[in-house]
């Protein structure tokens, strides 16, 4: 299975302050198919998870353009320009390349300082 | 508006069965396959299982596997995960999963205690 590796696991953030979450794969997400299936999920308290980014960069329908994700191979980002209140949460990395099974990094957690 | 409607979680003992229900509107459920995934207290998001479109091809975690059972009725527009011989490590919140991802219910907690 391919292990997703997170990095901070806690983010504390000023608002208005730009945010920053690493993931690592144990292996390339470049699927065959030539796309890289590397999703980036928002759980917030009293919300239903959502996703904000997938295939590395594009961003869902709704999500605020202050959200944005990079990367390639084995290394990705996902970054808040500004951190607003309403972003408070856990941020999760997940690969679709090599499933069964998907899987996710650990959890960032962010909050505001 | 596209929803998603999990039901059926609650409290169940250990060994014993339960089955949960999702109910898919604003769109075309037919035209997706779609999946299960899992919270459990202070852990981690993790996979459970998928169904293919049509219901031909399923696939489960490892950690569930022989257990659980996922199945879709098309003309009811719902999914389902049959969970049997249920252990503590199945407590957890349930979530209905639009293909990889792309659109999640509001979950149900089944909770396995004796």
């Amino acid at each position: 299975d391919v292990v997703m590796t997170q990095s901070p696991l806690s983010l504390p953030v000023t608002l208005g302050q730009p945010a920053s979450i690493s993931c690592r794969s144990s292996q390339s997400l470049v699927h065959r198919d030539g796309n890289t299936y590397l999703n980036w999920i928002q759980l917030r308290p009293g919300h239903s998870p959502r996703r904000l980014i997938f295939k590395v960069s594009k961003r869902d329908s709704g999500v605020p353009d202050r959200f944005s994700g990079s990367g390639s191979g084995t290394d990705f980002t996902l970054k808040i320009s500004r951190v607003e209140a309403e972003d408070v949460g856990v941020y999760y990395c997940m690969q679709g390349t090599h499933w069964p099974p998907y899987t996710f990094g650990q959890g960032t957690k962010l909050e505001i300082k | 508006q596209l929803q998603l409607v999990e039901s059926g979680g609650g409290l169940v003992k250990p060994g014993g069965s339960r089955r949960l229900s999702c109910a898919a509107s604003g769109f075309t459920f037919s035209d997706y396959y779609m999946n299960w995934f899992r919270q459990a207290p202070g852990k981690g998001l993790e996979w459970v299982s998928y169904i293919s479109i049509g219901g031909a091809t399923v696939h489960y975690a490892d950690s569930v596997r022989g257990r659980f059972t996922i199945s879709r009725d098309d003309a009811r527009n719902s999914l389902y995960l049959q969970m049997n011989s249920l252990r503590a490590e199945d407590t957890a919140v349930y979530y209905c999963v639009l293909a990889a991802a792309n659109y999640w219910g509001q979950g149900t907690l089944v909770s396995v205690s004796s």
